[in-house]
């Protein structure tokens, strides 16, 4: 049973690109959940979706940032124009039921903003 | 709001030792409280979850409690080894559904 997976593992954007952080969940979880680790500082939760639905986006920047999670594929999110302070780690996870039940974690993707 | 601190910042005991983490958080109303360890550039292991109506957890080695009341969680590791050497996060979620991370312990078991 595969675990959580992201990719990519790495992406280097420029100042003003996209970037594209894709994450699939555990087989037979409907739940996922985007955290970011910046430097030196802890895991901040973003965003909690459910297929089709957005449920918790408090933690996620006003502007440039979006996630989506499809019927079919793999939860996205989105940054657009990105800037340096975008760079961190980006975390996944999922769960079988709502947030309160054990969340399973994804390698990351470590995004680096030059 | 729901803060969640851990003490020590870093810790480094040699191989052999029983040690323990510790986790405190502000807001004794939390659903559940959950252990993670981080290794460098890699994603999170879920340790040991407790509920809110546990008051500890075993697997293996690691050993974790939860008192509620005093806001309070530890995390006991027995006979560390070099291999625990990682980052460790407690998280809880409260009844508002919040999510909230410590800052974590850095450990390192000298060999």
């Amino acid at each position: 049973n595969a675990g959580v997976m992201q990719n990519p593992r790495h992406l280097v954007r420029r100042r003003g690109q996209e970037a594209r952080l894709r994450c699939s969940p555990m087989k037979g979880h409907s739940h996922v959940y985007w955290y970011r680790q910046l430097p030196e500082e802890g895991l901040k939760f973003m965003v909690y979706l459910q297929k089709e639905n957005i449920i918790d986006e408090s933690g996620m920047p006003k502007e440039r940032f979006s996630a989506e999670f499809p019927k079919e594929g793999p939860s996205i999110l989105r940054i657009q124009q990105v800037v340096r302070g975008d760079s961190a780690a980006y975390f996944c996870a999922s769960s079988s039921r709502g947030r309160s039940y054990e969340q399973y974690f994804g390698p990351g993707t470590r995004l680096t903003v030059t | 709001k729901q803060e969640v601190t851990q003490i020590p910042a870093a810790l480094s005991v040699p191989e052999g030792e029983n040690l323990v983490l510790n986790c405190s958080f502000t807001d004794s109303a939390i659903y559940n409280l959950q252990w993670f360890r981080q290794d460098p550039g890699k994603g999170l292991t879920s340790l040991l979850l407790i509920q809110s109506s546990q008051r500890e957890q075993t697997s293996g080695r690691l050993n974790a409690s939860l008192d509620k009341s005093s806001g309070r969680s530890t995390l006991y590791i027995a006979a560390s080894q070099p291999g625990d050497s990682a980052t460790y996060l407690c998280a809880v979620i409260d009844y508002g559904q919040n999510f909230v991370f410590g800052p974590g312990t850095r450990l390192s078991v000298l060999p």
